[in-house]
């Protein structure tokens, strides 16, 4: 089936520093999505992307639909300590079908 | 506050109970969603709903069995479960199925089979 290979699986980082985590596959992906988990809570969507070479940006978080279809990476700049979690990419195919395919997550820590 | 509530949201439960995992939304939705996250794992949808029908089953175990009385509820009924079971479950909605890239998640059950 439909894989998403998200990397890096953890970053520690310090506060202020630059963030930069990628999903790639082997498939075509129409949409791609970016979302944050908080411990105890479920995902909340930070970024969506829906055409190929799309740049989209929300706040100090930056995101990028590949120009293939098959990738997208997302940058955090200037971190700060409330951006500690895990964020998901997750992709839909073509056809919008109701489902997405997820990554496994990147753990983010952010040292003050 | 999210718009998707989610009870309980602990529980622990042996292998031979029957416990139900509920799910509220108050977004005015008509597609329900719930999902399995497991550690180190990607999420993994499990059943959608769209106005109170069935539309997805993804090879769920018969052990989960589902019910949407209502666009606004879903429930998980649970038997008979194994210890391999216990992961975090998420409920979602978005306002019809055709949308989920527009998908508003509950804070999950964690879910403990002894």
């Amino acid at each position: 089936g439909q894989q998403l290979n998200q990397s890096p699986q953890s970053m520690f980082i310090q506060e202020g520093e630059d963030v930069s985590m990628n999903c790639t596959s082997s498939s075509i992906f129409n949409t791609w999505l970016w979302y944050k988990q908080d411990p105890g809570e479920g995902p909340v969507l930070l970024i969506a992307l829906y055409k190929a070479g799309e740049l989209t940006s929300n706040g100090r978080l930056t995101a990028q639909f590949g120009i293939t279809r098959k990738d997208s990476f997302l940058n955090i700049s200037a971190s700060i300590p409330s951006d500690v979690g895990i964020y998901f990419c997750a992709g839909q195919t073509q056809g919008g079908s109701e489902k997405l395919v997820f990554g496994k997550g990147t753990k983010l820590t952010v040292n003050p | 506050e999210t718009g998707v509530t989610q009870t309980p949201r602990h529980l622990v439960m042996g292998m031979t109970n029957k416990k139900s995992l509920k799910c509220e939304q108050h977004l005015g939705h008509n597609a329900m969603y719930w999902y399995k996250q497991s550690a180190k794992k990607p999420l993994e949808l499990m059943f959608v709903y769209n106005f109170k029908e069935q539309t997805e089953n993804n090879s769920v175990p018969s052990r989960f069995s589902p019910e949407c009385p209502n666009s606004s509820h879903l429930f998980l009924h649970l038997h008979t479960l194994q210890p391999e079971d216990s992961a975090l479950y998420l409920c979602a909605s978005s306002h019809e199925a055709g949308l989920i890239n527009e998908q508003y998640f509950g804070p999950g059950t964690r879910l403990t089979v002894t």
